[in-house]
């Protein structure tokens, strides 16, 4: 079945540094990929998404481009703050399909230190 | 924006007890879907519901059951609560798949503990 991959945390950066993310996934169809934000004690909000290949995803200084050829989605960040800390989750969904749940990783935890 | 409203936010319950969870979708939003994130985990579906009916199904334990009324809003019945039915619960609202506005907005999740 489908399914994402992603790395394993925690990161920890210091303020200002570089931020990926790397994050795989195996499907069957021609997925949409997102990435989902989850602040302490909150729920999912979506950061980025993109729906084809070499789309580009971007918000609030993230990007992510869905890359068909390595099948991969990493998430990056040219420079964090210490308000990004959180759990970051890579999913897909099978846009069009039969089905649109969204099937997740298991999630980066992203600690920041000033 | 109005956003996915889920009550209660937190619900503490005995083992077996029955607890019942409730959303409300984004307006104009049909279809709805539910997940559970047990603690350091990732969300995992349990079941979706488009235009009142059924339209997928994941890892739902038989005792769960869900519906989807006429105002589009959602609820998730658990029965014979068990201690590993702690968890976030999320509900996700999104318009018709297939449209190109399409995206899951989840709500703030309903923090079950089961005693």
């Amino acid at each position: 079945g489908d399914s994402v991959t992603q790395m394993e945390g925690p990161v920890t950066l210091s303020e200002e540094a570089f931020l990926t993310i790397n994050c795989t996934y195996t499907a069957t169809g021609y997925p949409s990929l997102f990435w989902y934000v989850q602040y302490p004690g909150e729920g999912l909000q979506l950061l980025l998404k993109a729906t084809k290949a070499d789309d580009k995803g971007s918000n609030k200084g993230f990007e992510a481009t869905y890359r068909k050829e390595t099948t991969s989605f990493h998430l990056e960040k040219g420079s964090v703050q210490v308000s990004d800390s959180a759990v970051y989750f890579c999913a897909l969904s099978d846009y069009g399909g039969a089905t649109n749940k969204l099937i997740f990783g298991t999630g980066t935890l992203l600690a920041v230190q000033p | 924006a109005a956003g996915v409203i889920q009550s209660p936010r937190h619900l503490i319950k005995e083992k077996r007890e029955t607890a019942t969870l409730k959303c409300y979708p984004i307006p104009r939003h049909d279809t709805v879907y539910w997940y559970q994130q047990g603690p350091g985990q990732d969300p995992q579906f349990l079941i979706s519901f488009y235009e009142k009916m059924q339209s997928d199904k994941g890892s739902i334990p038989d005792r769960f059951s869900a519906q989807q009324f006429s105002d589009y809003h959602s609820e998730l019945n658990m029965s014979s609560l068990e201690l590993g039915d702690s968890a976030l619960y999320f509900c996700a609202s999104s318009r018709e798949p297939g449209q190109s506005s399409y995206e899951q907005y989840f709500g703030p999740g309903t923090r079950l503990t089961v005693t």
